[in-house]
């Protein structure tokens, strides 16, 4: 099974600052299959980048991501005070499919 | 849209069997598309996928679970649902449905907390 390592546990910025949330695999993720899910207290979690790279229906383009191989990045350009909430990586090329252990975005 | 809910019991004792459904409305779970998958989320940790079903019945597990998961689909109610046997206080988490296409989960439901106690 492939382990995946997001990094930082926990994340203090500010609004309008730039966000980058890594995500490491111990394998090589094949053909870049990698998404990115926002989980706010309380909900379920929400799809945002699929393909490492390709944003979900509604997403808005401050959320970018990319990367390739073992090593992924969520970006998000200037944060919203929405944007504050746990984010979770997820590869699916290799079965199981499995969830990094989440980065938390706070507010400074 | 597409919405998809759990439904199920909230406790279940020990060594007992959890069982739970999704139902799928505004949309046929019978699409060739997609799978649908059960995922898990205990209290303040993270996720881990349980295992998917096609409508036609194929279904794959995560192997840290498999011997204990049954996943079935009813197609005529649109719905699919989960049984996890032997039950213990690790299992207790909320447990999620989602649409499980080309490996991504989008959308899911709500979530349900289950809790394993006496």
């Amino acid at each position: 099974e492939i382990v995946l390592t997001q990094s930082p546990g926990t994340l203090s910025l500010s609004p309008g600052e730039r966000a980058t949330l890594s995500c490491r695999a111990s394998q090589s993720v094949s053909s870049s299959y990698l998404a990115w899910y926002q989980q706010k207290p309380g909900q379920a979690p929400r799809l945002l980048i699929y393909g490492a790279s390709s944003r979900a229906t509604g997403i808005p383009d401050r959320f970018s991501g990319s990367g390739s191989g073992t090593d992924f990045t969520l970006t998000i350009s200037r944060l919203e005070p929405e944007d504050f909430a746990v984010y979770y990586c997820q590869q699916y090329g290799s079965s199981p499919n499995s969830f990094g252990q989440g980065t938390k975005l706070e507010i400074k | 849209q597409l919405q998809l809910q759990e439904s199920g019991p909230g406790l279940v004792k020990p060594s007992e069997t959890l069982s739970l459904t999704c139902t799928v409305s505004g949309g046929s779970i019978s699409s060739s598309s997609y799978y649908w998958g059960w995922i898990r989320q205990p209290p303040g940790k993270g996720l881990e996928w349980i295992g998917s079903i096609y409508y036609s019945g194929s279904t794959y597990y995560n192997p840290s679970l498999k011997s204990r998961v049954t996943i079935s689909v009813d197609t005529s109610k649109n719905q699919f649902s989960l049984k996890l046997s032997s039950v213990t206080a690790a299992d207790t988490a909320v447990y999620y449905c989602a649409r499980h296409f080309k490996g991504w989960f989008d959308p899911w439901g709500q979530g349900t907390l289950v809790t394993v106690s006496s």
